[in-house]
């Protein structure tokens, strides 16, 4: 056990629904990321939060959003779903801002019918 | 651009066999790091190496910054070694970021 949490394990919803994610990093750690793995795709960096703050953006697109709360956990809100959001959405966490090793969580798996 | 890429793409071994996969990195980095997805899809983090070497029971891995590349060393393969081997870097020019290579798939077989 990783020690970070995500919740729901899995989601499914329909086309044109939002739908929020959310991750509770390991005790002690400021820094969260979120993934996006799809099939085609391997893992796509999306976010870095650090105690608060983004840190850093990858590709992620307008129609999701992301935020880390004052108790250090984190939510990743998907809007307007489309089918190829379809994949497994992982959050890790890390101790330090850049420099210190990264801890996931078991996914949230997400399928857009 | 900046890259990562891993290679081989795909290995399959018989148990007990020995392996080297390899991370190549474009620019130079401040963090790197060595994942392993089971096939159950958990990460779990093998390596923080940014330099040096490390081992962990029968891992191993070694980082040469000035050149640019890691390797993982994976003795006396077993089946629950199975997976995916990722190397995940952070560039000096471009903090905040973890990006991960494309993967080694392994296979093991009895």
């Amino acid at each position: 056990d990783s020690g970070v949490t995500q919740t729901p394990k899995h989601l499914i919803t329909a086309t044109g629904q939002r739908v929020t994610l959310r991750c509770s990093p390991r005790s002690g750690d400021l820094s969260v990321y979120w993934y996006q793995q799809s099939l085609d795709q391997g893992l796509q960096f999306l976010i870095h939060y650090y105690n608060g703050e983004e840190r850093a953006k990858g590709n992620i697109l307008e129609r999701f959003s992301a935020q880390q709360f004052p108790d250090l956990h984190s939510e990743l809100n998907l809007s307007s779903l489309e089918l190829g959001d379809s994949a497994l959405y992982f959050c890790a966490s890390s101790v330090r801002l850049d420099n210190s090793p990264l801890h996931f969580g078991n996914g949230t798996r997400l399928t857009v019918t | 651009g900046i890259q990562v890429e891993q290679s081989p793409p795909d290995l399959i071994l018989q148990e007990g066999a020995n392996s080297t996969l390899r991370c190549n990195f474009s620019d130079s980095v401040n963090n790197l790091q060595w994942f392993h997805q089971n096939p159950w899809g958990q990460l779990i983090n093998l390596f923080y190496i940014p330099s040096g070497t490390k081992q962990n029971g029968r891992l191993s891995a070694t980082t040469v910054a000035t050149e640019r590349y890691s390797l993982l060393y994976i003795s006396s393969s077993q089946t629950t070694d199975s997976g995916v081997y990722f190397c995940a870097v952070m560039f000096s020019s471009n903090t905040g970021k973890l990006i991960f290579g494309q993967g080694t798939t392994l296979q093991v077989k009895p």
